[in-house]
């Protein structure tokens, strides 16, 4: 498969708790990209975070990766209902290769 | 266009029959992808285009898809003798070049779906 792996696949939390969503991938990276996808359509770009970089921020959305573990994380804070959404990694490997590889995805819903 | 368009949005097709799927890009954007999505998988790689040529086609699973952009703009993603199994929603994406350190503007896909 080409996919990464996500986890969990999904998950189901309260309104104004923390989400957090996990990622591994198999090989060396250029950078890792986040993506939100509402109801099975057009994917939304989040955050990208490159290989040099340990962690990055963007409003209440936190990106880490640790290419030694070939993983990365992202922990949306205060979540809110509009959150509802799958969540997606994805890999630009490095080495010339320019297409990006998604994970599975994580299912989030948040409950009011 | 403001965004990357995608025609039609949906599509119903018998099996063995001939389907077209177009993508128009961002205007100025030179790399263009196509992904598959299956329900409940994540977007699986097909084919990119670096202006109008193929520059990895490595995801295309058989020899029954092909795409082209003839002009370095619209690609046009072909599927021939449809299966049940082709049935997925089809995205492109374009970004301002590949690779580096730039993101992907998606489309909202067509859903293809082989009866």
């Amino acid at each position: 498969s080409q996919q990464g792996e996500e986890d969990p696949q999904a998950l189901s939390i309260q309104e104004g708790e923390n989400a957090t969503m996990n990622c591994s991938y198999k090989t060396s990276i250029n950078n890792l990209q986040w993506y939100r996808q509402n109801s099975g359509r057009g994917l939304v770009h989040l955050i990208l975070i490159r290989s040099n970089e340990r962690e990055k921020h963007s409003g209440r959305l936190r990106v880490t990766l640790d290419t030694s573990k070939k993983s990365s994380s992202l922990l949306i804070t205060a979540s809110r209902a509009a959150d509802t959404a799958s969540y997606f990694c994805a890999s630009m490997f490095s080495g010339g290769y320019n297409k990006l590889i998604f994970g599975a995805g994580t299912r989030l819903a948040v409950h009011p | 266009g403001a965004g990357v368009s995608q025609t039609p949005s949906n599509k119903v097709t018998e099996k063995g029959k001939y389907v077209e799927l177009r993508c128009d890009p961002i205007s100025g954007h030179t790399a263009l992808y196509w992904y598959r999505q299956s329900l409940g998988q994540g977007p699986e790689f097909l084919i990119y285009f670096q202006g109008t040529g193929a520059a990895d086609d490595s995801g295309l699973p058989n020899d029954r898809f092909f795409a082209v952009r003839p002009e370095g703009s619209v690609s046009t993603l072909k599927i021939q003798r449809t299966e049940r199994g082709d049935s997925a929603v089809y995205l492109c994406a374009s970004s301002l070049r590949a690779g580096g350190y730039t993101e992907a503007f998606f489309g909202q896909g067509t859903r293809l779906t082989v009866v």
